[in-house]
């Protein structure tokens, strides 16, 4: 078990250009989570897959927003046209799935669009 | 009225103190209750979590649920200088399989 990794770990970017990122869950967990997280705030939901498909997605993600997990395994999450706005910490969690079972966080990546 | 309350502090408690965390949540469908660990700049790391109503230890941490209430707290005895951080608490709701989160409670242990 190596844990729930992110890359990458910072981003820079420009306002109105597109940034990336990705992670890969713990191998045998079947459910993985994008969360948003800006200072002094708890993590805000963006959206879900259980294995490749995209279950949920927060009515809160702009149309600039898109998430991906081909086979099952590693997701990306794209923001196109970034705005100053989408500066935050963008955490990856994933989890066995069943009732409750806990989520575990990547380190994060964080987003500066200056 | 959100899903999930804190007390944002910040709490302060000398060193061997006993660290009370509290948390409230709306949802009587809440079926999981989590307490995660947050220091600055890095990502939550998972504490505990209880199900069922009463009392959880583990170690120096013992998470308390009272489902009647809606209340769940968790328990810091005999604190540490490196305990200090934030605390989230979140609780997971079985429809749409969500996690929602609490703003957070920040700790600092005195020495």
């Amino acid at each position: 078990d190596t844990g729930v990794s992110q890359n990458p770990r910072h981003k820079i970017t420009k306002r109105g250009q597109n940034v990336t990122f990705r992670c890969d869950p713990i191998s045998e967990h079947n459910r993985l989570y994008w969360y948003r997280q800006t200072l002094g705030q708890g993590p805000e939901f963006l959206t879900y897959f259980q294995n490749e498909a995209q279950l949920e997605k927060s009515r809160l993600l702009s149309d600039r927003f898109s998430a991906e997990r081909p086979k099952g395994s590693f997701s990306t999450l794209e923001i196109q046209r970034t705005e100053q706005g989408d500066s935050a910490m963008y955490l990856c969690a994933s989890s066995l799935g069943g009732l409750g079972s806990p989520l575990h966080f990547g380190n994060g990546t964080r987003l500066t669009v200056t | 009225q959100k899903e999930v309350e804190q007390n944002s502090g910040p709490l302060s408690v000398p060193e061997g103190a006993i660290a009370s965390l509290n948390c409230t949540y709306s949802d009587r469908g809440s079926q999981s209750f989590f307490w995660y660990r947050q220091y600055s700049g890095k990502s939550p790391e998972l504490i505990m979590f209880i199900y069922s109503n009463g009392d959880k230890e583990d170690g120096r941490f013992t998470a308390q649920l009272n489902k009647a209430s809606q209340y769940v707290s968790l328990l810091i005895r005999d604190s540490q200088p490196s305990d200090s951080a934030t605390y989230l608490c979140a609780v997971y709701i079985n429809t749409g399989n969500q996690f929602y989160f609490g703003t957070g409670t920040s700790l600092t242990v005195i020495p």
